[in-house]
């Protein structure tokens, strides 16, 4: 069954930088990309990010390209996301999410981890 | 980027009624479309896959149609528990696109 536990959230001023985790089990980590997705506060899904299996590929929104990053440490089943130059706008409800064997979509969810950028 | 243009964004219905959901793409998808419920505090849970794959332990009253740029969602019969914001997702191209939502309340 799959777990997927986000953690780093908080409240951080503009500018700084936050990193949030996201624990992974039940499935096999290794052998599938990982993507985190995000939600601002009352309004819709925004897919944010992915890496692929090994680490070796990434994409980004525009919106967060060249100050996120997404990596993954198969070694402890582990996902990240570094979130520098953080915007008002980034404030979100930010979940890790795993896409099926097929990339047909997210077969699996965390609970979502809430970051809020204000001074 | 592919838009994803979802429609109603809400909708009043009562329980037993029949409640559909379209989603349209800016450029054919295929059938690279999914469905999703979220309730308030929730993350999103599947309810299709493939435009019209049933996930499993999905009730089958849900059921999704549609190939290209068209796309529906239907609720058969509507049920207390099924009152929540539904999404389409495309995943036939990066970056992966969320329709805006449709809420579903209670009439």
């Amino acid at each position: 069954q799959v777990q997927l536990v986000e953690s780093g959230g908080g409240v951080v001023q503009p500018g700084r930088s936050l990193r949030l985790s996201c624990a992974a089990s039940g499935f096999t980590f290794y052998a599938s990309g990982m993507h985190w997705v995000r939600q601002a506060p009352g309004k819709g899904l925004e897919w944010v990010a992915v890496v692929s299996y090994d680490g070796g590929n990434k994409l980004y929104a525009d919106s967060v390209k060249g100050r996120f990053t997404i990596s993954r440490d198969n070694s402890q089943n582990t996902l990240y996301l570094q979130m520098n130059s953080l915007r008002a706008e980034d404030t979100a409800v930010y979940y890790c999410a795993k896409p099926d064997s097929y990339d047909r979509g997210y077969d699996g969810w965390g609970q979502g981890t809430l970051v809020t950028v204000s001074s | 980027d592919i838009q994803m243009t979802q429609s109603p964004s809400s909708l009043s219905a009562s329980v037993g009624d029949r409640v559909t959901i379209t989603c349209r793409a800016s450029q054919g998808i295929r059938n690279d479309l999914g469905w999703y419920q979220q309730k308030p505090g929730k993350a999103p849970e599947r309810l299709i896959f493939a435009a019209s794959s049933l996930q499993s332990g999905v009730p089958s009253r849900f059921s999704g149609s549609g190939y290209g740029t068209e796309f529906t969602l239907t609720i058969s019969s509507l049920q207390p528990e099924d009152f929540a914001t539904y999404y389409c997702l495309q995943h036939n191209s990066f970056p992966w696109t969320f329709g805006q939502g449709t809420e579903v309340e209670l009439k």
